[in-house]
């Protein structure tokens, strides 16, 4: 099962909300990631946990703030965004080299 | 530095023909190489992968690559294109501590 879990599938929220977007994987994997992907482009990476420690930071904004609460989990905190901030979001798992992408969570800023 | 260059944005095949989709990279390194296929409005589906074993590799729904290190090219096939295969096909190369490098996409059409 190489399965990775996002919820919610779809978000509408204006500058001034808090929400959270959340990741799931259950294949024992001990690495994730969020990705941001705007309409027809690539994903682009935002932050990586490994074994539930914050590893990498793509100069994101603080706008954006991840948490890792178990090694299965990961969620990413809004607040405040810019309706530049609409995209597509990613979550993926790794094992090893090879990473595995949850369906997306599609957001739009008003 | 690290790059992966997807020659065409936009291919366009009739069902039942051939497909071929480029990808070369650059790297210092042996490569972990990847095809991900995205349907509309979907997350990234693995499609295969190169991981310095055998070099041709072969993936879901009949596509394969083949790793050419003198070429330093991962071009993805498939002998016959469905309508199904529609879609937006990444090709990616893994650079260490989680980071993979995406080539731009190309979207790939196909005409009944």
């Amino acid at each position: 099962d190489t399965e990775v879990t996002q919820t919610p599938k779809h978000l509408v929220m204006g500058m001034t909300n808090k929400k959270s977007l959340k990741c799931e994987q259950h294949m024992g994997h001990r690495a994730m990631y969020w990705y941001k992907q705007k309409a027809k482009k690539p994903p682009e990476l935002m932050f990586v946990y490994s074994y539930e420690k914050l590893s990498i930071n793509e100069s994101v904004p603080s706008r954006f703030s991840p948490e890792c609460p178990n090694s299965s989990l990961l969620n990413l905190h809004l607040h405040a965004l810019q309706p530049e901030d609409s995209a597509l979001y990613l979550c993926a798992s790794s094992q090893q080299e090879t990473q595995y992408f949850g369906p997306g969570t599609r957001l739009l800023v008003l | 530095a690290q790059s992966v260059t997807q020659l065409g944005s936009h291919v366009s095949v009739s069902e039942g023909a051939l497909v071929l989709l480029r990808c070369n990279y650059s790297s210092s390194v042996p490569p972990y190489l990847f095809w991900y296929v995205q349907y509309p409005n979907q997350g990234l589906q693995l499609l295969l992968k190169y991981t310095s074993a055998a070099t041709l590799v072969k993936g879901i729904n009949d596509f394969e690559a083949e790793f050419k290190k003198s070429e330093t090219s991962f071009h993805l096939t498939k002998p016959s294109a469905h309508m199904s295969d529609a879609a937006e096909y990444f090709c990616a190369v893994s650079v260490g501590g989680g980071k993979l490098i995406f080539g731009q996409g190309t979207e790939l059409s196909v005409k009944p």
